[in-house]
């Protein structure tokens, strides 16, 4: 089966300008996340849906950046205007939310790695 | 204080040692607890779930101290391959939260 699908795996881009990131969780899965790492602030959550619906989004830093999930199987995370200090690792997640596997265990894409210059 | 805070490091350990961290945390609501690894350049991925009594995997042992609030993880005989960053991971209600990693070098 493949995993969670996350596209692009690089983008560079100059401050000011619009990025959207993409991500196709792994099919049945019905929670979807979406994560920022960096070296000195570790893997922050930025914001989650349930069965396509946002249920916190208290981690998204402003309101530059913002988020959708228009179906089960796609999801966006848009940042603009893109600022040098967005530059990280953007990891989108996904798990079951039933019984029977440990209920936290998230299954990530590789990321997206974004250097706003 | 930060929910959860682990030893950034790194640990550099010889082969076949005995390597172990520990993550402290500070919401006692904190209802499940889990292990990631993380290799370099690549997404985290679970190494284990923590329980109460604590649970081993072939040479990677887990545990649990809710009454000082804190989880640990054994890694004996440690290989080269166990080179990453270890981090911890605490679910409560609604909110799973990650430690910022520990990492280790394994050094032959």
């Amino acid at each position: 089966d493949a995993g969670v699908i996350q596209s692009p795996r690089h983008e560079v881009t100059e401050m000011g300008q619009e990025v959207t990131l993409r991500c196709k969780p792994i099919s049945g899965h019905d929670y979807l996340f979406w994560y920022r790492q960096t070296m000195m602030r570790g893997l922050e959550l930025l914001i989650y849906f349930n069965n396509n619906v946002p249920i916190d989004d208290s981690g998204m830093p402003e309101d530059r950046f913002s988020a959708k999930m228009p179906n089960a199987s796609f999801s966006t995370l848009k940042i603009q205007p893109s600022e040098p200090r967005d530059s990280a690792v953007y990891f989108c997640a996904s798990r079951f939310g039933g019984t029977g596997v440990p209920s936290a265990t998230q299954y990530f894409g590789p990321g997206t790695r974004l250097t706003v210059l | 204080r930060k929910e959860v805070e682990q030893d950034p490091g790194p640990f550099n350990v010889p082969e076949g040692a005995t390597v172990a961290f520990n993550c402290t945390y500070s919401n006692s609501a904190s209802q499940s607890f889990f292990w990631y690894r993380q290799d370099c350049r690549k997404e985290p991925k679970l190494l284990m779930s923590v329980y109460s009594s604590g649970n081993e995997d072939g040479r990677f042992t887990a545990q649990l101290n809710r009454a000082s609030q804190y989880i640990s993880l054994l890694i004996r005989d440690s290989k080269l391959s166990d080179s990453a960053t270890y981090l911890c991971v605490l679910r409560g209600y609604q909110k799973v939260t990650f430690g910022t990693g520990t990492k280790l070098q394994v050094i032959p």
